[in-house]
């Protein structure tokens, strides 16, 4: 089983809908949860950390699920822009040194 | 600041050969890793660095060295190539801490042959 499980998409939908992604940790002693989003062939940049007590962020929104060991990020009104790969990042075992990275889930926004 | 930033950008090397992938920051940060991702796979942490002189395994450590002798610098070295070694290797820096920001290199794109 992998550390970390997303749905690799695509998920196609048009400008202004709102779109979810969610991704399953199979650690439970995990405790730093982030989303990052990566452009096609260049480099992760970090979306938002993910709180225990959920946190926003303009159109985005993360939570976070302990008991059934998840994260999701919610994503409002969606722009060209927001069009990428999405990953969920987890710590390793409680490592504040080791990351686990999802596969990614993509999203393609059409106009 | 330049931020993460990686030589070089594309390589091709043949098996057996050896070569070391560049990695410098200018953000001061303690923790730096080195991350390969292949297709259709999320990144997967090679080796990382909490300061000068120390280094740890991450997932997947055979086949590749580091070392950290300077703050700002954790160059990777690749012993003797192989195929399965092609991928895109990300250099990243943070401070450190658990909830700290991780910030990426552009990446090298590494082929094998």
């Amino acid at each position: 089983r992998k550390e970390v499980e997303q749905d690799p998409g695509p998920f196609n939908v048009p400008e202004g809908a709102t779109v979810a992604f969610n991704c399953t940790y199979s650690n439970s002693a995990s405790q730093s949860f982030f989303w990052y989003r990566q452009d096609c062939r260049k480099e992760p940049k970090l979306l938002m950390s993910v709180y225990s007590s959920g946190n926003e962020d303009g159109r985005f929104t993360a939570q976070l699920n302990r008991a059934s060991q998840y994260i999701s990020l919610l994503i409002r009104d969606s722009k060209l822009s927001d069009s990428a790969t999405y990953l969920c990042v987890v710590n390793m075992n409680g490592d504040f040194n080791k990351f686990y990275f999802g596969s990614g889930t993509k999203l393609n926004v059409k106009p | 600041n330049a931020g993460v930033t990686q030589t070089p950008k594309f390589q091709v090397l043949k098996t057996g050969q050896s070569m070391t992938l560049q990695c410098a920051q200018d953000m001061n940060h303690e923790y730096m890793s080195w991350y390969r991702q292949d297709p259709g796979m999320g990144l997967r942490l090679i080796h990382y660095s909490v300061g000068a002189g120390i280094t740890d395994q991450g997932e997947v450590p055979n086949g590749y060295n580091v070392s950290r002798s300077t703050t700002e610098d954790f160059p990777l070295r690749l012993l003797s190539a192989a195929p399965s070694q092609t991928s895109v290797y990300f250099c990243a820096s943070k401070d450190v801490g658990g909830t700290e920001t991780q910030y990426f290199g552009p990446g090298t794109r590494l082929l094998v042959l």
